[in-house]
């Protein structure tokens, strides 16, 4: 159980496109979903929160007209990278959350994302 | 403030030798625990957590993670270790305090590399 799906697994585009990546739990209802960015050798860094049917919560120096999320349904999130620069290139990973804070976050495979 | 140290970027043991991974944070308030395993171009497999109760935990693969309060850690271990454990372990916690959103913050990771 508790399986989050996440789609592209891989993305290679050019400059100026834009990327949405999917994050869905295909087993439960996530009422909280959280995007990450990881460099490599790094640990993760947490871009944002989104709850279902609000707008998501950007940690500070995240850019939110650049990194677009939607949180419609209790099952889909979407991380739409607008513009796409070859700085944005990284690993991306989601992560869903059943119910109260003290459960765990079940994540998705990454999307590995390049910009030529 | 929440952060989490895993002192070492790489362990090393033999196939079949005991296995430590170190952990150390720091809350305020009661902590949430959590270990994590990444293989690569994966996303995050949890492994186990501390949530209240028995300071001895156990998870999946037969790893488990004692909780000490007084030293403020929560090192992961394993009697046997097998090749395949072989990735990146991440340590994570958050407080029982605050928003409900949850907010996981992980260390840098470390790599476990085991030899045959």
């Amino acid at each position: 159980g508790a399986v989050v799906s996440q789609h592209p697994s891989r993305v290679i585009c050019k400059s100026g496109t834009s990327v949405k990546i999917e994050c869905r739990s295909l087993d439960f209802q996530a009422t909280t979903m959280f995007w990450y960015r990881q460099f490599p050798k790094q640990s993760l860094m947490l871009m944002a929160t989104s709850n279902e049917g609000s707008k998501a919560t950007y940690e500070q120096g995240v850019e939110k007209d650049k990194f677009l999320i939607n949180h419609a349904s209790l099952t889909l999130s979407t991380l739409t990278v607008t513009s796409a620069h070859p700085e944005d290139s990284s690993f991306y990973i989601c992560s869903a959350r059943i119910g109260q804070s003290n459960q765990p976050q079940h994540f998705g495979d990454g999307t590995r994302l390049s910009i030529l | 403030a929440q952060s989490v140290a895993q002192p070492e970027d790489q362990v090393n043991v033999a196939e079949g030798n005991p296995l430590t991974v170190k952990c150390t944070y720091s809350v305020s308030g009661n902590p949430y625990l959590f270990w994590y395993v990444q293989y690569p171009n994966r996303g995050l497999q949890f492994l186990l957590k501390y949530i209240t109760g028995d300071n001895l935990v156990k998870g999946s693969y037969g790893f488990e993670a004692e909780f000490n309060k007084s030293q403020t850690s929560f090192h992961l271990k394993k009697p046997s270790a097998l090749v395949s454990d072989s990735a990146l372990y991440f340590c994570a916690v958050r407080n029982d305090r605050g928003s409900t959103l949850g907010r996981l913050y992980f260390g840098r990771g470390t790599q476990l590399t085991v030899w045959p």
